[in-house]
């Protein structure tokens, strides 16, 4: 597709329990962002890629949480151990350049019991 | 340390009035502003962006002012449609043109009543 696509739509997990959340982009997009937004509240920037540098991770909240990205393709979110704390919806976004808007895809809503 | 702050969560506007959408910063360093509108279970999408250097960018029926002094910047729909119920977020950045990731406030949530 044309978009930015995540998978899955919806994750229901354990307290507990590792869970990896996934970021298909825009071909040719070379920044990656992840962001989290928690039940009534704004976007929380957790990580940021681009290209070849070394990843921005200035806002992964634990180190239970970390996030891969080969080159410019698919990048995935794991996050260790969940905590309830850790449901949110986690949403990616890329940019085709450093000066351009980002697209954002549809989201993966985390639920932890 | 919030740098980027909508304090108003929600804002109810008649059809055909203007919407004004209000965001307010810390850090003076910032040198772009964007907002972006979220309709539920979908991604924000852009609408509006501007940069330090002006005061104002329009386009269409979307105007954004920015405030340097006052570290303001606000979004006026006008006029405002039943369409434009959403979630508006702004977000500011430094050093956008060299990569500085975003800064989102906590959101809006305007309705647009018919």
């Amino acid at each position: 597709g044309a978009g930015v696509s995540q998978s899955p739509s919806n994750k229901v997990t354990e307290k507990g329990k590792d869970v990896e959340l996934r970021c298909d982009p825009i071909s040719g997009h070379t920044a990656l962002y992840w962001y989290r937004q928690r039940l009534g509240q704004g976007l929380e920037f957790l990580i940021y890629f681009q290209g070849n540098s070394a990843p921005d991770k200035s806002g992964l909240p634990s180190d239970r949480f970390s996030a891969e990205r080969t080159g410019e393709s698919v990048s995935t979110l794991t996050i260790q151990r969940t905590q309830q704390e850790d449901s949110a919806v986690y949403l990616c976004a890329n940019q085709p350049g450093t000066a351009d808007t980002q697209y954002f895809g549809p989201g993966t809503r985390l639920t932890v019991l | 340390d919030q740098q980027v702050k909508q304090n108003s969560p929600s804002l109810s506007v008649q059809e055909g009035r203007i919407s004004i959408l209000n965001c307010d910063y810390t850090n003076s360093m910032f040198d772009y502003f964007l907002w972006y509108k979220k309709y539920p279970a979908e991604g924000p999408t852009f609408l509006i962006s501007i940069s330090s250097i002006k005061d104002k960018n329009e386009d269409g029926r979307f105007t954004v002012f920015l405030n340097k002094s006052a570290k303001h910047l606000s979004l006026h729909i006008v006029p405002s449609q039943p369409g434009d119920s959403a979630v508006y977020f702004c977000a500011a950045s430094y050093n956008y043109n060299q990569g500085g990731k975003l800064i989102f406030g906590q959101g809006t949530e305007l309705s647009v009543k018919p």
